[in-house]
């Protein structure tokens, strides 16, 4: 594909409820992230993947938040029990092989909103 | 722990007008670091970025950043704005151990006034 791509580009759903946010990398990126934007604020690391593994995790808030990418390409960021401060633009990026110098290449984003 | 500060949320130039967007960061060691830009509904793109050598890097659009290590800043700077460039406006860090975890500002918003 030409670029990274994110569905759905708008989430509405209820507190509580269950959402998967889709992110779909340049074709041959190993390495993926993924970032949320709160309203004013700059994009926040939640994970990055290399390949089919997350090799840092750190970024995720709590244990709600899940996010798997079995084949190494397709990401899916899964948020159970929703709160309505999970409201915010979820980004995801990709770059070749997940060096820090390397260029990442941001989707259009997931907006979330948690009512 | 790295992080990134953009003193400046909002700032309005006059289109013609000369630019410069302040960035500090904190890291421990050399940093990579990144201008992007961000246009209402769009993504976030790359403007330009340092990694080594020559502190002045040029990047697209007609922006340029200067690494300065003794400030612990890279600024970015545009000799004369275009009423195009009205954007939100991102500098980041990465580095070392920190392999993929990019660390970004909360952005300045530049208006241009016609």
């Amino acid at each position: 594909g030409a670029g990274v791509s994110q569905t759905p580009s708008n989430k509405v759903t209820e507190k509580g409820k269950y959402v998967e946010l889709r992110c779909d990398p340049i074709s041959g990126h190993t390495a993926l992230y993924w970032y949320r934007q709160s309203l004013g604020q700059g994009p926040e690391f939640l994970i990055y993947f290399q390949g089919t593994g997350a090799a840092d995790d750190s970024g995720l808030p709590n244990d709600r938040f899940f996010a798997v990418r079995p084949e190494g390409s397709v990401s899916t960021l899964k948020i159970q029990r929703t709160e309505r401060g999970d409201s915010a633009v979820y980004l995801c990026a990709s770059s070749p092989r997940g060096a820090s110098q390397e260029t990442q290449y941001f989707g259009p984003g997931t907006r979330l909103l948690v009512l | 722990a790295q992080s990134v500060t953009q003193p400046d949320i909002h700032i309005t130039v006059s289109e013609g007008a000369s630019l410069e967007l302040r960035c500090n960061y904190s890291y421990g060691a050399t940093p990579y670091l990144f201008w992007y830009v961000q246009s209402p509904g769009q993504g976030l793109q790359l403007l330009l970025k340092y990694f080594s050598g020559d502190t002045l890097v040029q990047g697209i659009k007609g922006f340029e950043a200067e690494f300065k290590r003794s400030q612990s800043s890279f600024n970015l700077r545009k000799p004369s704005v275009h009423w195009s460039d009205a954007a939100e406006y991102f500098c980041a860090v990465a580095g070392g151990s920190n392999a993929g975890k990019s660390t970004f500002g909360d952005g300045t918003t530049l208006t241009v006034k016609p």
